[in-house]
C-alpha cells in the first residue's frame, strides 16, 4: 500500500539536543512538507521541497534544518537553537504543481517533547 | 501565515443533525481543500474545489464556494459519532506558490 511513514510516533529531547524526525513516502510525489501544529492550533509550514536537492523555508524554519537528497526522504532535524520545540510534527506529500491542485497525503505525525 | 479563518471554533450536535463550517479567506485562490483530522492525528483529504466551481458533494459532504465573498463551507449531512474531529480549510494561493495555507480548525464533537 502506498503512503506516508513518520517515525518514531513519541520522541523526547533533552534540552541542547538536535534530534531527526523521520519522512519516508513511496507515492511518488515530487513534493514533500514539514508543518507543526501547536495544541489547539492549525499547521504552520516549517520547511517544503518540490524537487529532489531543492528545498525552500517556509513560515516557521527557524531552529530547524531538512534536507532532500532521496524523492522518498524528507527528514526533519530539529536543532538546538528551537527554543521552544515541544509540539506535533506532521510530514505531507503531493504530487508537485505551482497550483497546488493536488490534495496534501499526510502521516500520522511525530510528537515532541523536551524533557 | 495563516489565511483560513474557521467558524465557528467549536461545535457539538447530536448524531444525526447536519454540521456546517465556514471557512473565510483574504487572497485570490486556485483551489480550496478541506481535510479532516482525528485527534491526534494525521489529516485527511476530504475535498477539493476549485476557484471555478460553486459547489461540489461527496458522500455526506456538501461543499460550496463563494469567491466574491471568499468563503466557503462544508456541510457534513446526517452525522454520525465517528464524524468528530477537527476540520481544516486550506487554500492555494494564485501565487502558485505550491503551497497550501492551513486555517485554524474546527472542532466538531458529535453526540451519540
Amino acid at each position: 500500500d502506498g503512503g506516508i511513514t513518520q517515525s518514531p510516533k513519541y520522541l523526547f529531547r533533552k534540552e541542547g539536543q538536535n534530534v531527526t524526525l523521520s519522512c519516508e513516502q513511496n507515492l511518488n510525489h515530487d513534493a514533500m512538507y514539514w508543518y507543526r501544529q501547536d495544541p489547539g492550533q492549525g499547521l504552520r509550514l516549517i520547511y517544503y521541497s518540490q524537487i529532489v536537492n531543492d528545498f525552500q523555508k517556509g513560515d516557521i524554519a527557524e531552529g530547524y534544518s531538512v534536507s532532500r537528497e532521496k524523492k522518498e526522504s524528507f527528514p526533519l532535524t530539529v536543532t538546538s537553537a528551537q527554543k521552544n520545540p515541544t509540539a506535533f510534527y506532521l510530514c505531507a506529500s503531493s504530487y508537485s504543481t505551482g497550483s497546488a491542485n493536488y490534495g496534501y497525503t499526510f502521516g500520522s505525525g511525530t510528537r515532541l517533547t523536551v524533557v | 501565515s495563516q489565511q483560513g479563518e474557521e467558524d465557528p471554533q467549536a461545535l457539538s450536535i447530536q448524531e444525526g443533525e447536519n454540521a456546517t463550517m465556514n471557512c473565510s479567506y483574504k487572497t485570490s485562490i486556485n483551489n480550496l481543500q478541506w481535510y479532516r483530522q482525528n485527534s491526534g492525528r494525521g489529516l485527511v483529504h476530504l475535498i477539493l474545489i476549485r476557484s471555478n466551481e460553486r459547489e461540489k458533494h461527496s458522500g455526506r459532504l456538501r461543499v460550496t464556494l463563494d469567491t466574491s465573498k471568499k468563503s466557503s463551507s462544508l456541510l457534513i449531512t446526517a452525522s454520525r459519532a465517528a464524524d468528530t474531529a477537527s476540520y481544516f480549510c486550506a487554500t492555494a494561493p494564485s501565487s502558485n506558490t505550491g503551497k497550501l495555507i492551513f486555517g485554524q480548525g474546527t472542532t466538531l464533537q458529535v453526540k451519540p
